[in-house]
C-alpha cells in the first residue's frame, strides 16, 4: 500500500469553478501535511501546510484534513488558468521523513 | 535571496561515468534535502542533512550513491558508476526548519 495516494487525475474544471483535490494517507501517526503545486517542468512549490483538524484558509486555497480519516484535500475556489499544474501531497511520517503522493494534475479551462 | 541554486541544469553522461550535481541552499536554512523524480516513481526523498550533518539517507538506492554536505553552503550528489536507470530530475531543497522545503530547479540527468 503507497503511504500516500491522490488519484493522479486529470482533473479539468471550468475557470470560476472549485477544484477539489484529495489525498489519503496510511501512517495514523502522521502529524503534517503539506500541498505543493508543480508545474510543467519546474519544481514543486510549497502553497499550503496544515497540521490540525479542520480548514485552513490561505486566499483562494483551502486546506482540509481529517485525520480519523486519514485524508487531507485542498479547495481552490474562483480556478484560473494559471493554478494549472500538478497537485503534490506530502506527509511527514515522522522523523522528518517527508512521503509524497504522485500528484494531481489539474487543468482548469478558460 | 536567490534561492536554492543547482548545478549544471542539464547532464548527458554515459553509462559507467560518475556525476556529480551541486547544491547551494538558501543562507541561513539549516536543513538541506536531496530528492529524486521520476514519471514511475514520483518524488523521493533520498538523503537529508541538518547542520551538514547526514541524518537520514534510508532512501539512497544503492552504494553507488553518494552526498555530501562539507560545509553550510553547499552539497553535492554523486553518482558513481551511472547507468540509465538512473536518470531522472534530481531536486536539492532547503529549509529553516524540515518541514518547510524550497525546491531548487532540478538537474535534468540522463544517462545514456
Amino acid at each position: 500500500q503507497k503511504e500516500v495516494e491522490q488519484n493522479s487525475g486529470p482533473l479539468s474544471v471550468p475557470e470560476g469553478a472549485i477544484a477539489s483535490l484529495n489525498c489519503t494517507y496510511s501512517d495514523r501517526g502522521s502529524q503534517s501535511f503539506f500541498w505543493y503545486r508543480q508545474y510543467s517542468g519546474k519544481s514543486p512549490e510549497l502553497i499550503m501546510f496544515i497540521y490540525s483538524n479542520g480548514d485552513k484558509e490561505d486566499g483562494r486555497f483551502t486546506a482540509q484534513l481529517n485525520k480519523a480519516s486519514q485524508y487531507v484535500s485542498l479547495l481552490i475556489r474562483d480556478s484560473q488558468p494559471s493554478d494549472s499544474a500538478t497537485y503534490l501531497c506530502a506527509v511527514n511520517v515522522g522523523d522528518n521523513d517527508m512521503r509524497f503522493g504522485a500528484g494531481t494534475r489539474l487543468t482548469v479551462k478558460p | 535571496d536567490a534561492g536554492v541554486i543547482q548545478s549544471p541544469r542539464h547532464e548527458v553522461t554515459e553509462m559507467g561515468q560518475e556525476v556529480t550535481l551541486r547544491c547551494k541552499p538558501i543562507s541561513g536554512h539549516d536543513y538541506l534535502f536531496w530528492y529524486r523524480q521520476t514519471m514511475m516513481r514520483g518524488l523521493e526523498l533520498l538523503i537529508y542533512f541538518n547542520n551538514n550533518v547526514p541524518i537520514d539517507d534510508s532512501g539512497m538506492p544503492e552504494d553507488r550513491f553518494s552526498a555530501k554536505m562539507p560545509n553550510a553552503s553547499f552539497s553535492t550528489l554523486k553518482i558513481q558508476p551511472s547507468e540509465p536507470r538512473d536518470s531522472a530530475v534530481y531536486f536539492c531543497a532547503s529549509g529553516p526548519w524540515a518541514d518547510t522545503q524550497y525546491f531548487g530547479p532540478g538537474t535534468r540527468l540522463t544517462v545514456l
